[in-house]
């Protein structure tokens, strides 16, 4: 297991067009997180998942954002009707269960509204 | 509410020097960990050191070690013998440890090492 991948690394969309993002964890690891990261800013909670269950959703989270995790596995964030405002870096987490150290990110994908 | 500050958007330390980013943190929580993470150029963020809040001894992991000090709220990273290869954002964050799962981030300081 290499870590954790997010697919694509960039993603250059028009305004009000649908975008999906994929990540995928490390195997063994329950516990997914979704961050969003704009441009000279820490990266910011989105949503929570354990296993397939998803338990926390941030007020960022606006209704054009969906994120599943059908299987407990890999994860997909989408972004329906892009706004300029959306443009960021999409950080995608895992851990496992009862950790309290750091979590295993990915490199994240680079969403650019244009 | 949680918050973290770091007043230092940007760092510079010459090669093989020490150098300390500051961290201070907001929180009515009882129990929480802090972290430090790095995000070099290429976009992931990379565990650092981690503390407890009630952790006794400040914590060290290898060139890195955490400054906590829990009255004054701070939580600052020391990096000893800079080499190039630490050029890249630091970030602090805070979790709660008694509830929730998500991570509060600082704003980040960028570091360069100068040869």
């Amino acid at each position: 297991d290499t870590g954790v991948s997010q697919n694509p690394r960039h993603k250059i969309t028009k305004r009000g067009q649908n975008v999906t993002f994929r990540c995928d964890p490390i195997s063994e690891h329950n516990r997914l997180y979704w961050y969003r990261q704009t441009l000279g800013q820490g990266p910011e909670f989105l949503t929570y998942f354990q296993n397939e269950a998803q338990l926390e959703k941030s007020r960022l989270l606006s209704d054009r954002f969906s994120a599943e995790r059908p299987k407990g596995s890999f994860s997909t964030l989408e972004i329906q009707r892009t706004e300029q405002g959306d443009s960021a870096m999409y950080l995608c987490a895992s851990s496992p269960d009862g950790s309290n150290y750091g979590y295993t990110f990915g490199s994240g994908t680079r969403l650019t509204v244009v | 509410a949680q918050k973290i500050t770091q007043t230092q958007p940007g760092m510079f330390v010459q090669e093989k020097e020490a150098v300390t980013l500051d961290c201070t943190y907001d929180t009515s929580d009882p129990s929480y960990g802090l972290f430090w993470y790095k995000q070099p150029s290429s976009g992931e963020m990379i565990f650092l050191i981690y503390q407890g809040s009630y952790d006794q001894q400040n914590a060290t992991e290898g060139r890195y070690s955490l400054n906590f000090q829990k009255a004054r709220k701070s939580a600052n990273l020391v990096i000893s013998a800079s080499q190039l290869g630490d050029s890249a954002m630091y970030f602090c964050a805070m979790r709660p440890e008694d509830y929730g799962q998500n991570f509060v981030f600082g704003p980040g300081t960028r570091l360069s090492v100068l040869p």
